[in-house]
């Protein structure tokens, strides 16, 4: 049973493209979290779903920024017309329900 | 409002000295509470988790204690190695289920 999986591991856009980050959970596991680390700062929640839900999206800015997760493969976090402050690691984590969280290595965004 | 505050100075110990991190919450009332550990670079790995009605757990060399009426959780480290340094962060999950963090208390063991 494969880890939770996030991809890409890095990647670099440009002022005003667009970012998709993909998070594949563990196998049985039907809720996903997001989280944003800026460098020494803790994770910052952004999005809780379940399977075609969206269960709790405050921590996520209203405007550019979107979540989904879907009956099949993997969540998505979109941010459109990605800015200089959008740079930060995006971090998902996976679990079967409450308790312990299963994070992947994250996404390390540099917008340039 | 909702918090969660972890020790936010770094802690640097000598080898084999015991580390003690402190995670206070408030307005909360967490069924239970996870520590984690993250290595620079990689993602938290999960390391306990203690009940409201566990005083205390331990795993190993770690140590948790949880007291709902201070609320606070105490995060023992005893007999510890360079290899314990990293940065450690406390979790607990608001009514919603809602998973939040604190900040996290980076840990430095020297030899």
């Amino acid at each position: 049973n494969a880890g939770v999986m996030q991809n890409p591991r890095h990647l670099v856009r440009r002022r005003g493209q667009e970012a998709r980050l993909r998070c594949s959970p563990m196998k049985g596991h039907s809720h996903v979290y997001w989280y944003r680390q800026l460098p020494e700062e803790g994770l910052k929640f952004m999005v809780y779903l379940q399977k075609e839900n969206i269960i709790d999206e405050s921590g996520m800015p209203k405007e550019r920024f979107s979540a989904e997760f879907p009956k099949e493969g993997p969540s998505i976090l979109r941010i459109q017309q990605v800015v200089r402050g959008d740079s930060a690691a995006y971090f998902c984590a996976s679990l079967p329900t409450g308790g312990e969280a299963f994070f992947g290595q994250g996404t390390r965004l540099t917008v340039v | 409002s909702q918090k969660i505050e972890q020790n936010s100075e770094a802690l640097n110990i000598q080898e084999g000295k015991t580390a003690t991190l402190t995670c206070n919450y408030t307005n909360y009332s967490p069924a239970y509470l996870q520590w984690y550990r993250q290595d620079p670079g990689r993602g938290p790995v999960f390391l306990l988790l203690i009940r409201e009605n566990e005083k205390e757990k331990r795993k190993e060399r770690l140590k948790v204690t949880f007291d709902t009426t201070l609320k606070q959780s105490l995060f023992h480290i005893t007999a510890s190695q360079p290899a314990d340094s990293a940065t450690y962060l406390c979790a607990l999950y608001n009514q919603g289920g809602k998973l939040i963090f604190g900040q996290g208390t980076e840990l430095s063991v020297k030899p």
